[in-house]
């Protein structure tokens, strides 16, 4: 059973740079989620999608960012012009979309740090 | 504004012993809550989860309370195991599916 992944475990880039994470979720599952987590503070979220599209962002979602889950499998988060902020790690989870409540299963993000 | 919150930022427990960790939130419409306990250079794991129509879940040495009228719920640890020290965060959502909030954890120390 492969859990979510994502890729790159750090990513170190100057300010003003463009960078893009990826994300892939456990197979099954159709709920992708970013979430922003900074030193202190528990995740935050940022926005869903059920399969390809998506349903709800963040008010912290500025307009540098953007993501993406074309197929409904794999997502992409892209920051542009990135800032001293935006240093934090972001967490890609996923879980089944049904009947119920279900649990997000968490990969182990992707530490961004910004020079 | 902070609808979940965990006021104990650290907790130490002699191995053995119970640890109980503590969790409050403001939004009357959240209806499921969750437990994650997070390993440093990890992403946070899945513990265990309470519906609003229960009060307590139970999961091995892991139990969840859920007190409604408070506004508040629990996760018992028994008995404690060194294994057990993480950083434990508390979640809640208002609807099926969509984001969690989370609290700002609790460092949870088990001393063999």
């Amino acid at each position: 059973d492969t859990g979510v992944s994502q890729d790159p475990r750090h990513k170190i880039t100057k300010r003003g740079q463009n960078v893009t994470f990826r994300c892939d979720p456990i197979s099954e599952h159709n709920r992708l989620y970013w979430y922003r987590q900074t030193l202190g503070q528990g995740p935050e979220f940022l926005t869903y999608f059920q399969n390809e599209a998506q349903l709800e962002k963040s008010r912290l979602l500025s307009d540098r960012f953007s993501a993406e889950r074309p197929k409904g499998s794999f997502s992409t988060l892209e920051i542009q012009r990135t800032e001293q902020g935006d240093s934090a790690m972001y967490l890609c989870a996923s879980s089944l979309a049904g009947t119920g409540n279900q649990p997000q299963h968490f990969g182990d993000g992707t530490r961004l740090s910004i020079l | 504004d902070q609808q979940v919150k965990q006021n104990s930022p650290s907790l130490s427990v002699q191995e053995g012993r119970i640890s109980i960790l503590n969790c409050d939130y403001t939004n009357s419409m959240f209806d499921y809550f969750l437990w994650y306990k997070k390993y440093p250079a990890e992403g946070p794991t899945f513990l265990i989860s309470i519906s609003s129509i229960k009060d307590k879940n139970e999961d091995g040495r892991f139990t969840v309370f859920l007190n409604k009228s408070a506004k508040h719920l629990s996760l018992h640890i028994v008995p404690s195991q060194p294994g057990d020290s993480a950083v434990y965060f508390c979640a809640a959502s208002a609807n099926t599916g969509n984001q969690f909030y989370f609290g700002t954890g609790t460092s949870l120390t088990v001393i063999p």
